[in-house]
């Protein structure tokens, strides 16, 4: 299995709502991502969790909370966001952090109004 | 700090070759990765160069110089669903993870 899988595929939601996006990776690996990617522009990185602790926060607003319960699962809770946050959000995961290659997962379409 | 530099677009014929270069400056580096992205897909892997020199994959392959921190992706025998976004990837050394130059959008045409 070389799948990694995002729920939901869509998402629509409004500035004070609250919604949690989910990723999920049965390989094995202990570092997974989250990126944020606008339309034409590369995916940026949001979060790093190596062995299921945080090590790379890159001044992501505090709206954007990320959590990892066990090594499999990666999830990315919403709160208060804004319209400029829309946008197609992509959970990747490695072997470690280093020289691996990333999986990516088919992302989560979201739309802020 | 880092700087990734690729063509924001390039425009080729089916049947053709095509190549598409990047170059990097970082204070580290422990290898590059090239991924290729579809319009509303998410990347997906093509190469990883950490030594100096070609690899080949197929129609695809990438070629490293790290003296002269440049890359390139060479894709032969063009097909329409080639056109896409591609990704050069460079990876510093540590931990750190993967910075993404711009993107190439190649679009091949018959």
């Amino acid at each position: 299995d070389t799948e990694v899988t995002q729920t939901p595929k869509h998402l629509v939601m409004g500035m004070t709502n609250k919604k949690s996006l989910k990723c999920e990776q049965h390989m094995g690996h202990r570092a997974m991502y989250w990126y944020k990617q606008k339309a034409k522009k590369p995916p940026e990185l949001m979060f790093v969790y190596s062995y299921e602790k945080l090590s790379i926060n890159e001044s992501v607003p505090s709206r954007f909370s990320p959590e990892c319960p066990n090594s499999s699962l990666l999830n990315l809770h919403l709160h208060a966001l804004q319209p400029e946050d829309s946008a197609l959000y992509l959970c990747a995961s490695s072997t470690r952090t280093g020289g691996y290659e990333q999986y990516f997962g088919p992302g989560t379409r979201l739309t802020v109004t | 700090g880092q700087n990734i530099d690729q063509p924001t677009e390039m425009t080729a014929t089916e049947g053709a070759i095509v190549q598409i270069n990047c170059t990097y400056q970082t204070s580290g580096f422990n290898g590059l990765f090239w991924y290729q992205q579809h319009a509303g897909e998410a990347p997906t892997f093509l190469s990883y160069n950490v030594l100096d020199g070609l690899e080949e994959k197929g129609r695809f392959s990438s070629f490293l110089s790290r003296s002269k921190g440049y890359s390139y992706l060479l894709l032969k025998e063009l097909q329409m669903k080639d056109s896409a976004s591609y990704l050069c990837a460079v990876l510093n050394s540590g931990n750190t993870p993967l910075v993404f130059g711009k993107g190439t959008r190649l679009s091949v045409i018959a």
